[in-house]
């Protein structure tokens, strides 16, 4: 059975800095690119960034370009997403993803990121 | 980016009736590959996004065939065949075939 489980998510200022990670299970992580997703609260459902199997390419949505970077430890079957500068529109739930042909097959159950002062 | 649109925003159904969503993209989703990267999801309350339909007609393990996707380019529609109690939640359509990968604004949908 697929499992993703996220954890990291915490009250922080704006403009401070915060790691999330995913745990992975029951697939072969190395096998699949995964995503990060986010779901400001009562709102929609925003594609955040996205890391190849092995690492070699990552992709971010304009929105976290340049603050966020997605990495990968695929010797822990670990995703991660480091957010610096920190804004009050990245307040919301972060979800990681695993891709299956093009989709998000999998999801996990998220952790919620609060940037307020 | 591609902008995906989704008609109506919400929906109120009574049990044992049909409901249908309509998506529809900025630009064609049909890839050289021969496929259309267009994929369903419902979100039911509290919980996170689960793949309904992938590449526009396909439907992901485990779901029931009451749920059907059809389209083609940049116009696609979900359609349920039998509305359900346990159908209900948002409803979101997304394209991959160009990043950044982007969601319709999503559909809810209620039970009457």
């Amino acid at each position: 059975e697929v499992q993703l489980v996220e954890s990291g998510g915490v009250v922080v200022q704006p403009g401070g800095s915060l790691r999330l990670s995913c745990a992975a299970s029951g697939f072969t992580f190395d096998d699949y690119t995964m995503h990060w997703v986010r779901q400001a609260p009562g709102k929609g459902l925003e594609w955040v960034s996205l890391i190849s199997w092995d690492g070699g390419s990552t992709y971010y949505a304009d929105s976290v370009k340049g603050r966020f970077t997605i990495s990968r430890d695929n010797s822990k079957n670990s995703l991660y997403l480091q957010m610096n500068s920190l804004r009050t529109e990245d307040t919301a739930l972060y979800y990681c993803a695993k891709s299956s042909s093009g989709s998000l097959g999998y999801w996990g159950q998220g952790t919620l990121v609060t940037v307020s002062s | 980016d591609i902008v995906m649109t989704q008609t109506p925003l919400s929906l109120s159904v009574t049990p044992g009736q049909p409901a249908s969503i309509s998506c529809k993209s900025s630009q064609s989703l049909l890839h050289s590959d021969g496929k259309t990267y267009l994929y369903w999801y419902l979100q039911k309350p509290g919980q996170p996004p689960q793949l309904l339909i992938y590449e526009v007609s396909n439907r992901f393990s485990g779901v029931p065939d009451r749920f059907s996707g059809s389209g083609s380019g940049t116009d696609f529609t979900l359609k349920i065949s039998r509305v359900e109690a346990e159908d209900v939640g948002v409803y979101y359509c997304m394209q991959s075939i160009q990043l950044p990968w982007t969601f319709g604004q999503g559909t809810k949908v209620e039970i009457k």
